[in-house]
């Protein structure tokens, strides 16, 4: 069974640039998460997509979107670039019957503003 | 705000000796308590998750101790190998807000 993908592994932009992030969750799995992982900062929830829909999203400012397709993968965009949003970010799926603790991760997207 | 306390930021182990990293939670709304394992290049992954009506749990090398009145709890590696050097996660999850609050990890390095 394949794992979480995500996509690109790295990615540099300048600030005040967009980034565009993607994710393909598990087969079978509908709800994807979105963290990012700063330096020292452990992970910090960005949003939560089940079933097509925005369903939680964490303490960051409008710039960070994202939605869900159809097919359950997601895409976290992040306009406006500043340098502090230089992170490893990191996605997670999981099942519809699965407790909201057991998240399966991608191995993340390293996202560098310069 | 940061609602998981975790500490040491880091830890050394000689091979063979027991590993402790410690959390603190404010909520009183958490509802399970999961560990996360993460080595370089990887995502975390799940490795141990508890209640907080259960004082303990272990799995094979890895226990969570926990204790509901101090608002802490703990994992403990027995035996630790060379293998475990990896950074580790606690969390905590609330069902009703439907997410994971992690701490801030602790890197393990376990010497030879």
């Amino acid at each position: 069974e394949a794992g979480v993908t995500q996509s690109p592994t790295h990615l540099i932009k300048t600030r005040g640039q967009q980034a565009t992030l993607r994710c393909s969750p598990i087969s079978g799995h509908t709800s994807v998460y979105w963290y990012q992982q700063a330096l020292g900062l452990g992970l910090q929830f960005l949003l939560w997509y089940d079933e097509g829909e925005e369903r939680n999203r964490g303490n960051f400012p409008p710039r960070f979107s994202g939605r869900q397709f159809p097919n359950y993968s997601s895409e976290l965009n992040v306009n406006a670039l500043e340098l502090e949003d230089s992170a490893l970010y990191l996605c997670a799926s999981r099942s519809r019957r699965a407790p909201y603790y057991e998240q399966y991760f991608g191995p993340g997207t390293r996202l560098t503003v310069t | 705000q940061q609602q998981v306390k975790q500490s040491p930021q880091s830890l050394i182990v000689q091979k063979g000796g027991i590993s402790i990293i410690n959390c603190a939670y404010e909520n009183t709304a958490f509802d399970y308590f999961p560990w996360y394992q993460q080595f370089p290049g990887k995502g975390p992954a799940l490795l141990i998750a508890i209640r907080p009506d259960v004082s303990e749990k272990k799995e094979g090398r890895f226990t969570i101790s926990f204790n509901k009145s101090a608002k802490q709890f703990s994992l403990h590696i027995m035996d630790s190998q060379p293998g475990d050097s990896a950074t580790y996660f606690c969390a905590a999850s609330s069902g009703s807000a439907r997410q994971l609050t992690f701490g801030s990890g602790t890197q393990l390095t376990v010497l030879p």
